[in-house]
Order: structure tokens, then sequence, then C-alpha cells
């Protein structure tokens, strides 16, 4: 079963260190979105993805954050630099297109001390 | 006018009981409510979604109920099992445009007791 890939499964970084996370969404996907999910709370939407153009990033703390999908298939979000209040679960989804069902992966736990 | 309100925050049931979560929309322009299942350390999981255009739809145990006119929706789990223990969310969105793009609940975490 195909499945949306993401990587590292858990980060631990320091104050002010840059962090990276990546995502491989579902073959053939053409939007990607990059949730965060606060401990506690349902998710908040980051940042879209339509092929590599960024369709929403309304949501995204441009100041410390941010997110790239070179050549349409892979992403990655970035965070320089971290804040303890980053620590969340960071959740990639993709759907094939705007109006058909999104699928989420794992997520990466970041843990920022 | 962007916020989707879930209740109740936890939930305890007996196995073979059937909860029911309850989530109430202000935006009258969303068109899509799903509902997600997370297991610790997973990422959600679509149960089940529903459009505007009926009010109840059912798939398996699981059925959302729709109430356009008090912009509700809720979900409920027949004979709830044990391995049903996860956190549901609802959701609100625009589903002819932008599935993926969602605002979510808070969450509910359901304990089904053997």
């Amino acid at each position: 079963e195909a499945e949306v890939a993401q990587s590292p499964r858990y980060k631990i970084t320091e104050k002010s260190q840059a962090v990276a996370f990546w995502c491989d969404p579902i073959s053939g996907h053409a939007t990607l979105y990059w949730y965060r999910q606060i401990l506690g709370q349902g998710p908040e939407l980051l940042v879209q993805f339509q092929d590599e153009s960024v369709v929403d990033d309304s949501q995204l703390p441009k100041d410390r954050f941010s997110a790239e999908r070179l050549k349409g298939v892979d992403s990655t979000l970035k965070i320089q630099p971290a804040e303890l209040g980053d620590s969340a679960m960071y959740l990639c989804a993709s759907s094939v297109t705007g109006n058909t069902e999104a699928f989420f992966g794992q997520g990466t736990r970041l843990t920022v001390v | 006018q962007q916020q989707v309100k879930q209740s109740p925050q936890s939930l305890i049931v007996q196995k073979g009981g059937i909860p029911i979560i309850n989530c109430a929309y202000e935006n009258t322009a969303f068109d899509y409510f799903p509902w997600y299942q997370q297991f610790p350390g997973k990422g959600p999981a679509l149960l089940i979604a529903i459009r505007p255009d009926v009010s109840e739809k059912k798939e398996g145990r699981f059925t959302i109920s729709f109430n356009k006119s008090a912009k509700q929706f809720s979900l409920h789990i027949m004979d709830s099992q044990p391995g049903d223990s996860a956190t549901y969310f609802c959701a609100a969105g625009h589903g002819s445009s932008n599935t993926g793009k969602l605002i979510f609940g808070q969450g509910t975490t359901l304990q089904v007791k053997p």
C-alpha cells in the first residue's frame, strides 16, 4: 500500500539551531500539505503545494520557516532558528489533486530543548 | 469564523457501546466534513467523510450525522471495540476544490474498555 514517507521520525534539536524535515508523497500526488500538530491539539495547515508551486502559505511563520518542493515531488520543511514553541509533530499529507482524499504520513516529532 | 469546535475532549465507553463525538462549525462555505482517526505516534487516517447534500453516511461501524441548519455534525461508532481506542478529529474544508486544506477540531480521546 502506498504511503506518504517522512523522515526523520524523531528529532531533538537545541534552541536556535536549524532543523529540516523531509516528505515523499504518494507517487502521482500533485498536491502536498505540511501541517503542524501541537500535543493535544488538532493539526494546523502550514503550507500547501500544487506541483512545485506554493498555493497557500498564509499560516507559515516566514521569519523562521521555509518550505520547498523543487521538482514537484518530495518536499522539505525547514526551521531556522528553532524555538522552544516549535516542539510539535510535523505532518505531511498528499492528494492526487485538490479535490481528492488527502493521506497523511506518520509525521516527524520535533523536540526543541 | 474558521473554527471547528469538537466535544467531548475525552470519552470512555464499554465494549459494545456507541460513543458519539460532536462538532460544530461556523463557516457556511465549508462543504466537506471528514473524520480522522489517530493512534499514538501515527499520522491521522481518514475514517469517513460527508458532504452537505446528505444528512447521514455510514461506512461499516462508523456513521456521520450532519445537520446543515445547525452547522453541526457528529460521529457515531457502533459496537465499539477496544481497538477503536484512539484520538478522533473532525475537520471541515472545501471538498470541491481542496480536500486537504482542513480546519481540524481539538480532538476527542476515546477509550473503549473490554
